[in-house]
């Protein structure tokens, strides 16, 4: 099944401690980004890349990283969580832009 | 920047009443737009995109360019329809630029 898979779903961490959240798609799919939606502010962009080892800031990159070591994977880092960064976070890949994106589930972090 | 802006954070209509979302845009050029839905937050779901004018669960969305406008548009709302609704663009063919979203409630 062509997919968008984000791991884990749920994550509870505490302030500093160094997390990552997989995301990674089966459809060879050119293009992939980092969203993160909060009420009343709807999704904003974190990074997204084009290519392999091509990335680049989206609205909101204070406070991640990203890699794109492989065509596939396109892991969201957190070097220092901090509390603000508690949101719902949706991964997304596309083939080609003028097809809109195909999302994953979501993980929903807290930072305490 | 180009900006995609959804007037109404809530709709309320009853079933069977005509819906309406808005969705604007900021000028430039041929733009690309899409209308995703949103479940009980599960994730984005693509419903409709301006290039093919298909027809998804009854919505429709024409773009104006005179108007910069893409509103979704359905004839008779249904309980199922309830959903947040993002309006997008595609942003230089790199991204995906999104609305802050509608919140759709139907009621009986």
């Amino acid at each position: 099944e062509a997919q968008v898979t984000q791991n884990p779903r749920y994550l509870i961490t505490v302030t500093g401690k160094k997390l990552t959240v997989t995301c990674s798609q089966n459809m060879n799919h050119e293009y992939m980004s980092w969203y993160r939606q909060d009420p009343g502010l709807g999704l904003r962009q974190i990074y997204y890349s084009m290519n392999v080892e091509v990335t680049d800031k989206g609205d909101v990159p204070e406070g991640y990283k990203v890699s794109r070591k492989e065509k596939r994977n396109f892991p969201l880092i957190l070097e220092s969580p901090s509390p603000n960064q508690t949101s719902l976070y949706f991964c997304a890949s596309s083939l080609d832009m003028m097809y809109g994106y195909t999302f994953g589930s979501g993980t929903r972090l807290t930072v305490v | 920047a180009q900006r995609v802006t959804q007037p109404e954070k809530l709709l309320s209509v009853f079933k069977g009443a005509p819906v309406e979302l808005k969705c604007n845009y900021s000028y430039s050029g041929s733009p690309e737009l899409f209308w995703y839905v949103q479940y009980s937050r599960q994730r984005l779901q693509l419903l409709l995109r301006h290039i093919s004018r298909e027809s998804i669960k009854g919505f429709t969305a024409d773009l104006n360019k005179g108007e910069t406008s893409f509103h979704l548009k359905k004839p008779f709302a249904q309980e199922e329809d309830s959903a947040m609704y993002y309006c997008a663009r595609n942003q230089a063919g790199t991204a995906l630029i999104f609305g802050k979203g509608t919140t759709l409630s139907v009621s009986s």
